[in-house]
């Protein structure tokens, strides 16, 4: 069964660095997301990502953050200076986009944890 | 804007026995998508079952069903039989059915289900 796949499992950087989080959506999908979950909170909607532009994005999702589509099939998401309060599960999930046959479901990858010291 | 609640943190079940996990939402949308998600330590986040608005007939997946009462924004889990495979953090999220919306997820506070032996 097709999933999302999401590298590396565990990043852990400096606090000002840059950070770049990978991810593979399922190969048919047509809608990308990135999702945050803080220890012990819930999940926190980022950005969508549709036919190559962001089509939607949070509050948290400032200046900081971009997303990038670079190869047709990797999705990435690239925190330029991380702070204290970036350290968090990171999770990309991806939707096929077509309402035919059901409500289509957003599946998720195993998350990164993000880690800035 | 919608919103999600779980007012139950925690709960508990023995193994073998039915439990309910509540969560009511907000919206003043017609059309929408509910889900339960699974996530277990591992943290992967896992669909566990998914419920169109329009449909009054309860969604069911194996052990697992609905009880969603529209009028009442309700959207309760029962899992049956409870096996120890089933303790993990469970989140209620709501989507959008509108056309213009991108479809991402918005999701409650979750709630941490153990499974006594």
């Amino acid at each position: 069964e097709p999933e999302v796949t999401q590298t590396p499992s565990h990043q852990v950087t400096q606090m000002g660095q840059e950070v770049i989080l990978r991810c593979v959506p399922i190969s048919n999908h047509l809608y990308f997301y990135w999702y945050r979950q803080i220890l012990g909170q819930k999940v926190e909607f980022l950005v969508s990502f549709y036919n190559n532009e962001i089509s939607e994005k949070s509050e948290i999702f400032d200046d900081q953050f971009s997303v990038e589509r670079p190869d047709g099939s990797n999705f990435t998401l690239k925190i330029r200076s991380t702070k204290l309060e970036d350290s968090a599960m990171y999770f990309c999930a991806s939707r096929w986009g077509r309402t035919s046959g059901g409500p289509d479901t957003q599946y998720f990858g195993p998350g990164t944890r993000l880690t800035v010291l | 804007a919608q919103t999600v609640t779980q007012s139950q943190p925690e709960m508990s079940v023995q193994e073998a026995e039915t439990v309910t996990l509540s969560c009511t939402y907000d919206t003043s949308e017609s059309d929408y998508y509910l889900f339960w998600y699974k996530q277990p330590p591992s943290r992967q986040m896992i669909l566990v079952i998914r419920q169109e608005a329009y449909k009054q007939q309860n969604a069911t997946e194996n052990r697992f069903s609905v009880n969603f009462q529209k009028a009442a924004k309700s959207f309760s889990l029962k899992i049956s039989d409870s096996q120890l495979g089933d303790a993990a953090m469970y989140f209620c999220a709501y989507r959008s059915g509108y056309g213009g919306s991108q479809g991402n997820l918005i999701f409650g506070k979750g709630t941490k289900l153990s499974v006594k032996p």
